[in-house]
This record gives structure tokens, C-alpha cells and sequence, in this order.
């Protein structure tokens, strides 16, 4: 079956632009979160959804940075006015809703901002 | 404050030689950990749950183990396909789902 698909793969945004990226996770996943991974580094959590809820953003570093999945499936990540320190990969993972199922990772999108 | 610690950040093998990677942790109240594969340009792709200490899983090559403060995964005579970086995660028994990795050993096997 189909996994986690995450796009643009890539995406180069100029420092002061606004980006988004976007996330399908597998269907009839009902939790969906956002990870974001710098070079050389473990992924960092960033915000989860639970259905269109979003539950937990304690991990957004700042208020540049809006997550949303208005209808429960599909999820955009959304930065605004980027700075260079935003340059990094930017993971979604879906999940059963059990506690422990384990998430499915996409396999990214990898934002430069220059 | 949960933490995951992995050593060593990197290791060089040669094919057939076996070793170990430990995954430190602390964490309040643990529900599971996780070990992930991850090759480069890919998101981490899932191996393994552990859900309490002296339990063990095995898939090919790899075994994982557990104890109330760590965890090992052993890999015995690994090949060349086995190269990548190895993530561990811990996930608390409150709050949500939330993964909270460590920074990964990057594994080299050379034939």
C-alpha cells in the first residue's frame, strides 16, 4: 500500500519567504506529526494532529512557523517570512491511533533558504 | 526532561564482524522504544518496539534488546546493505504518541 507522501521534495526559498509543505499520510491514520531534522541530527518534534485536532505544538520554534489538517487527512506545514536557520528536513509521520503504534515516516522535504 | 543518548555516533565495520549500539535513556514513565532505520535522502523506516526491560526482538540480522535504562541493538555479521544510521526513540507512557529520538549511530559495513 501506498505509505507516507510528503511534497515538494526539495523547495529553495529565498530568506523572508513564505513556504509550504505538504503531507498525505496513509489513509485511516488518525495521527499525523510534524518532525523537523537538521543535518547530522535525530529528527525534532515539531506539532501533532489527532484527526483535524491539533493536540501538541509545544515543538514549533517560533510563531513564523502553522501547521494545519483541516480535514483530517491531508496536513501543510507553513513558514513564513524563512531565515537560514529554518534549512533543514522536514519529516511527517502518520500513526494508528493506539498508543503505541509505531509512526510511518515520509521521506521528507528538504528546505534551503538562501 | 526525556533524553535519548546513542553511542557511538559512528561505527566502521567490515562484513561478518558483529557489534552492538547502545541507546541511553531517561524518560518519565516509559510506554515504548523504538529503533528506526534511516538511509540517506529517506525518512526513518521502522524496525522495532520494545515495550518493557529483558524483552528482545529479532529481525534478520538485528536483535534488540531492553533494560530499565538502555538499549542494545546487536547486529551479528552484517553485510554491506546494512549500512545507515540506526535512530532510537523513546515514547512516554503520558501525554500523546510523541517520538523523542536520539542523534543516531551512522553505520558503515565494508565488504
Amino acid at each position: 500500500g501506498a505509505g507516507v507522501s510528503q511534497s515538494p521534495r526539495y523547495k529553495v526559498a529565498k530568506r523572508g519567504q513564505d513556504v509550504a509543505l505538504r503531507c498525505d499520510p496513509i489513509s485511516g491514520h488518525v495521527s499525523l506529526f510534524w518532525y523537523q531534522q537538521a543535518l547530522g541530527q535525530g529528527p525534532e518534534f515539531l506539532t501533532y494532529f489527532q484527526n483535524e485536532a491539533q493536540l501538541d505544538k509545544s515543538g514549533l520554534p517560533s510563531d513564523r512557523f502553522f501547521a494545519e489538517r483541516p480535514e483530517g487527512s491531508v496536513s501543510t506545514l507553513k513558514i513564513q517570512r524563512t531565515q537560514q536557520e529554518d534549512s533543514a528536513v522536514y519529516l511527517c509521520a502518520s500513526s494508528l491511533a493506539s498508543g503505541n503504534s509505531p509512526l510511518h515516516f515520509g521521506n521528507g522535504t528538504r528546505l534551503t533558504v538562501t | 526532561e526525556d533524553q535519548v543518548t546513542q553511542s557511538p555516533e559512528a561505527l566502521r565495520l567490515q562484513e561478518g564482524e558483529s557489534s552492538s549500539l547502545n541507546c541511553s535513556y531517561t524518560v518519565s514513565g516509559l510506554r515504548g522504544l523504538f529503533w528506526y532505520r534511516q538511509d540517506p535522502g529517506k525518512g526513518p523506516e521502522f524496525l522495532f518496539t520494545l515495550y518493557s526491560a529483558g524483552e528482545e526482538k529479532e529481525k534478520e540480522r538485528l536483535k534488540a534488546t531492553l533494560t530499565k535504562k538502555e538499549s542494545f541493538l546487536h547486529i551479528t555479521a552484517p553485510k554491506p546493505e546494512d549500512s545507515a544510521t540506526y535512530l532510537c526513540a523513546v515514547q512516554a507512557a503520558t501525554g500523546f504518541q510523541k517520538l523523542v529520538f536520539g542523534t543516531g549511530t551512522r553505520l558503515l559495513v565494508s565488504p
